[in-house]
Order: structure tokens, then sequence, then C-alpha cells
């Protein structure tokens, strides 16, 4: 069946401008992640999603980054004003359940974001 | 705050040899404890986790320990081959939160 899907899986961006990340979960999945990882290092929490609120947006790094799900399904994760930091691959994941324990997270393959 | 560390960063193995890597966790509430295998150009994939009320788990060349009381746990990789090589990661989530923390990650080379 279908996993995960992300897009673009690349993108390169001007500092300065505005980009959109876009998240397809897999269908039925309730709860829905956003990740982001530097070059050789882990994955930083970013926000999660359950349904279409978010209780929990604390990983956001600054007023710059926001996001969005709508139909309990697409996630749209939007940077504004990019800065060079702000270059890495971010991951989104979803999974049946947020509020079960030991429930998986599916990962798509990541949009990598290059800002020059 | 809940923190995840990992060790080694890097770590290369003979071929047939097996391959250790272990995490600590700050947070005493967390009670679950994935393990990710990620390839190049790929998301993070799940290959094992374990609950706190159990202290080992197996699946075949794979096995996680967890201490509850050191607040460590580990991943045991057995006769290791060419396709194990791969960065791993370590989580760990706790019950009053939906999100999981990551380790640094640990980039397993298996040596032919």
């Amino acid at each position: 069946g279908a996993g995960v899907s992300q897009s673009p899986s690349n993108k390169v961006t001007e500092k300065g401008k505005d980009v959109e990340l876009r998240c397809d979960p897999i269908s039925g999945h309730t709860a829905l992640y956003w990740y982001r990882q530097s070059l050789g290092q882990g994955l930083e929490f970013l926000i999660y999603f359950q349904g279409n609120s978010a209780p929990d947006k604390s990983g956001l790094p600054s007023d710059r980054f926001s996001a969005e799900r709508t139909g309990g399904s697409v996630s749209t994760l939007t940077i504004q004003r990019t800065q060079q930091e702000d270059s890495a691959v971010y991951l989104c994941a979803s999974s049946p359940n947020g509020r079960t324990v030991g429930a998986e997270q599916y990962f798509g393959p990541g949009t990598r974001l290059t800002v020059t | 705050g809940e923190n995840v560390e990992q060790h080694p960063s890097t770590l290369s193995v003979q071929e047939g040899d097996s391959a250790v890597i272990k995490c600590t966790y700050s947070d005493s509430a967390s009670n679950y404890f994935p393990w990710y295998k990620q390839e190049l150009g790929k998301g993070p994939q799940l290959i094992i986790d374990i609950r706190s009320n159990v202290g080992e788990k197996k699946d075949q060349r794979i096995a996680v320990t967890l201490n509850k009381t050191a607040k460590h746990f580990s991943l045991h990789i057995t006769e290791t081959q060419p396709e194990d090589s791969a960065v791993y990661f370590c989580a760990a989530r706790y019950s009053s939160a939906s999100k999981i923390i990551f380790g640094s990650g640990t980039r397993l080379s298996i040596r032919p």
C-alpha cells in the first residue's frame, strides 16, 4: 500500500523567501508529525497533529515556522523568510493513533531544503 | 526537559561480528523505546521497539535490552551483514506526551 509521501523531494530557495512543504500521510492515520534533521544530526521534533488540531507545537523553532492540517489528511509546513540555518531535511511521519503508546510512526522520504 | 543520549556516533564492525549501540534517557516516566534504521536518502524505519514493562525483546538477529533503574537501553545486532550498514536512532516516549525524542544517531558500517 501507499506509504507517507512528501513533496517536493528537494527544494532550493533564496534567503528571505517563503517555502511550503507538503506531507501526505497514510490513509486513515490520525496522527501526523513533522521533524527536522540537520546534516549528520538526529531528528528534531517540530509539531504533532491529532486530526486537524496540533496539541503539541513545542518544537517549532520560531514564529517563522507554521503548519496546518486539513481534512485530517494532508499537512503543509510553511517557513517564512527562510534563513540559511533552516537548511535541513524535513521529515513527516504518520501514525494510526498518536494517543497509543506503542503506535508505530511511519516516515516519509523527507524534503531536503537548501537555503542559499 | 526530556533528553536521549546515544553512543557511539560511529561504529565499524567486521561482517559476522556483533554491534551494540547504547542510549540513555532522562525522564523516568518514559515508557516506550523504539529503534529506527535510516538508509541513505530514505526516512527512518522502525526495526524493533520495547515497552517499559519488558526487559528484553528479540527479533531474529536484533535484540533490545532495557534497564529502567539505570535509564538506559541498548540495541544488539548479531551476525552482522553488509545490509546492516545504515544510521540507527534510538528514541524514547513518555506517557504524558505524544512526541518521541530521538537520539543523535549511530552510523554503523559493516566491513567485508
